[in-house]
C-alpha cells in the first residue's frame, strides 16, 4: 500500500511569489492535514480537510490556504511568500475523520524562499 | 504558549538498555496522545498512541505511560537499538464539542535519541 505522497520534494521560490504544494493521501484515507516544521517553531498545524471542506484551521495568516479534491488529494497554497515561510511542509492522512486515529505523514516538501 | 513540552532536547543510551522519553502537557482538554519518530529529511513515522481513558499501552518494544493527574506521558523503548536513533516527538489532540479537532495535533519540540552500540 503506497504511503502519503508529497510533491515536489524540494522547491526554491523568490519573495513575493506564490507556491502550490500537492499531497496524495494513503488510498482510502479521506482526511488530510497540513503542518509546517521550522527550527524555531517546531511542527505546527496549518489546516485539515475532509470531504473537500476545511474542518479545522491553525493560527496562520490568510496567505496560507488549501483545498481538497473529490479523490481526497489535497493542495496547499502560500501567496506572497516571505523569507519566514521557508520550512518543511508536511502532509498527513487519516483513515477516519471523526475518530481518534493515527496520522500518517508524507516525506514533506522542503520550501526555501530567497 | 507551548502546550506540549519535551524538556530534554537529547538523550543518549547504550544499546540493549531502556530509553525513556518524557513529555508534559498543560491543556486538560487533550484526550489522545501519540509518539512519532523522525529521521532527517523524512516525515514523522507513527509509533504508538494512547487514549486518555488508559494509563498504559504496549506495542512490541514500545510502551507509553500516561499520568493524567501529573499531565505527563512517557515512552519506554526496551531494549534500545542503534536503529532507534532519531528525533522523537510527542503529540496531543484536544477534545472539542464540535468534534472537528481529530486531525489537529499539537507537537512537542522533540528529543534527539542516540543509541550507542
Amino acid at each position: 500500500k503506497a504511503g502519503v505522497t508529497q510533491t515536489p520534494r524540494y522547491l526554491i521560490k523568490t519573495r513575493g511569489q506564490q507556491v502550490t504544494l500537492s499531497c496524495s493521501p494513503i488510498s482510502g484515507h479521506r482526511s488530510v492535514s497540513w503542518y509546517q516544521q521550522t527550527p524555531g517553531q517546531g511542527l505546527q498545524f496549518l489546516f485539515e480537510y475532509f470531504s473537500e471542506t476545511q474542518r479545522n484551521k491553525g493560527n496562520f495568516p490568510g496567505r496560507f490556504s488549501g483545498r481538497q479534491f473529490s479523490n481526497s488529494r489535497s493542495e496547499m497554497n502560500v501567496s506572497t511568500l516571505e523569507l519566514g515561510d521557508s520550512a518543511l511542509y508536511l502532509c498527513a492522512s487519516r483513515l477516519r475523520f471523526n475518530m481518534n486515529t493515527e496520522a500518517f505523514f508524507g516525506q514533506g516538501t522542503r520550501l526555501t524562499v530567497v | 504558549d507551548q502546550q506540549v513540552k519535551q524538556n530534554s532536547p537529547s538523550l543518549s543510551v547504550q544499546e540493549g538498555r531502556i530509553s525513556i522519553l518524557n513529555c508534559d502537557y498543560t491543556n486538560s482538554m487533550f484526550d489522545y496522545f501519540l509518539w512519532y519518530k523522525k529521521y532527517p529529511a523524512e516525515g514523522p513515522t507513527f509509533l504508538i498512541s494512547i487514549s486518555s481513558i488508559k494509563d498504559k499501552n504496549e506495542d512490541g518494544r514500545f510502551t507509553v505511560f500516561l499520568n493524567k493527574s501529573a499531565k505527563h506521558l512517557s515512552l519506554h523503548i526496551v531494549p534500545s537499538q542503534p536503529g532507534d536513533s532519531a528525533v522523537y516527538f510527542c503529540a496531543a489532540k484536544a477534545s472539542d464539542a464540535g468534534g472537528t479537532s481529530y486531525g489537529k495535533l499539537t507537537f512537542g519540540q522533540g528529543t534527539i535519541l542516540t543509541v550507542h552500540p
